[in-house]
Formats: C-alpha cells, structure tokens, sequence
C-alpha cells in the first residue's frame, strides 16, 4: 500500500485569495488523482494528474480555476483560485496502487473554510 | 453514466449486532470496487477491493460481496462495535476513475 501525506491539514482563507495543497507519498506512483468533498456530500473528481503530462480535468472543473503540477513521481499539488465561499470543502488526493488490482489510497484530506 | 447509490443513507445499531451496508450502481461494465470507511472530517480508509471477476473478500469482521450481472455489492459488519462507527462509502472503477456512492453513515451504541 502507499502512506500519503497532504499539506496543510486545514486553512482559512479570505474570499478572492489562492491556496496550494501539497500531497507527497512514500512511494512512486503513476496515477494521481484529486477529489473534492463538499459539505454533507460524497467525493467528486476533479482531475487526474500523470507525471510528465498535463492533468485530464472532469466536466465542471476548469485548470484556470484548479491548477495541478505533478513534478515527480512523489508529488502533486492543486491550487484552489480565486476562492468563494463555495470552495469550503474538504480536498483529498489519492493514488493507484498497480501491486494491488489499482486499488486507490487516499491522504487524510485538506479541510479548507472560505470566508 | 455510471450511478452508484447506497442505502441506507444512516444507520444505528446496538453494539454487537450483525449488519449489512448495500451499494448498487447502473452500469455493470466496472474494473472493481472498493469499499471505504471515513471518520468525521478525515480521510478514506481502504477496507475492501473486489475485482470485476471476484465474488466476495473478507477481512476480519468486514465481508463484501459483488454481483456485477445485478449491479450490487453489500459489505457485511460481523459483531459491530462502537469504533465501527463511521461512514462507510463504496466506489466503483471504471473508465480510470472512482465513481463514489453517497455513503452510509453507521452509529453503533455500546
């Protein structure tokens, strides 16, 4: 299985700011992903991120508006901009694990709260 | 469009009591599926993956089963226990991506 770390654990940020989440695992993995979990409802994916290739973003979600890097095959970070009210939510990410069928493991979250 | 629903949306049991979590989802045509339990504010945790061309998987307590020709999959609770409390969602694989039910969120009492 894969441990994954996000950065930060939560935040809160005023309206019209950007705030960047960092997810790092403990180990190489090709597929990476980023979900969104707004209040009360289940999870919502937002984009895949593929090292050396730009992120496939989900119908709703735009790269303006979700900037994904993926440098390495350890890292990825989501930019959440220009923020409303509307983004407070918790966002995961998750990676597939080829030794286990590509069952996905997920990082304890970022709860962030706008303003 | 894949649709993946779970019933119930809450539960509450007595310590000790057998129970059964049901997901459903429309489109048969799936790579697995994975069942996961969320505490409050957390994370997932992984509990259970069932490939297309299994039937069940148990882990400890917990036994999840799939019926892709009906499009069902239930996760059996042996002998719960308040730490089982939790919201427990399944997601199916497909198409490369996790498409997730809305989750049933489990209270067991001492």
């Amino acid at each position: 299985s894969a441990v994954i770390s996000q950065k930060p654990s939560r935040d809160i940020c005023q309206r019209g700011t950007s705030l960047t989440i960092q997810c790092q695992v403990d180990s190489q993995v090709t597929m990476m992903f980023w979900y969104r979990q707004q209040p009360g409802q289940s999870l919502t994916l937002i984009a895949t991120a593929n090292q050396g290739s730009e992120a496939t973003y989900e119908s709703g979600f735009v790269i303006d508006k979700f900037p994904i890097s993926r440098p390495n095959l350890t890292f990825s970070t989501l930019t959440v901009s220009n923020m409303s009210p509307e983004d407070s939510s918790i966002y995961l990410c998750s990676v597939e694990w080829r030794g286990g069928f590509n069952e996905q493991f997920f990082g304890p979250g970022t709860r962030l709260t706008v303003l | 469009k894949q649709e993946v629903t779970q019933i119930p949306a809450a539960l509450s049991v007595p310590e000790g009591e057998n129970l059964v979590l049901n997901c459903s989802f429309t489109d048969s045509a799936i790579y697995n599926l994975q069942w996961f339990r969320q505490d409050p504010g957390k994370g997932l945790t992984s509990l259970l993956l069932i490939q297309s061309s299994q039937r069940e998987q148990t882990s400890g307590r917990l036994n999840a089963s799939l019926d892709k020709s009906s499009g069902r999959s239930t996760l059996y609770i042996a002998a719960s226990q308040p730490g089982d409390s939790a919201t427990y969602l399944c997601a199916v694989a497909g198409g490369g991506k996790l498409i997730f039910g809305q989750g049933t969120e489990l209270s067991v009492k001492p």
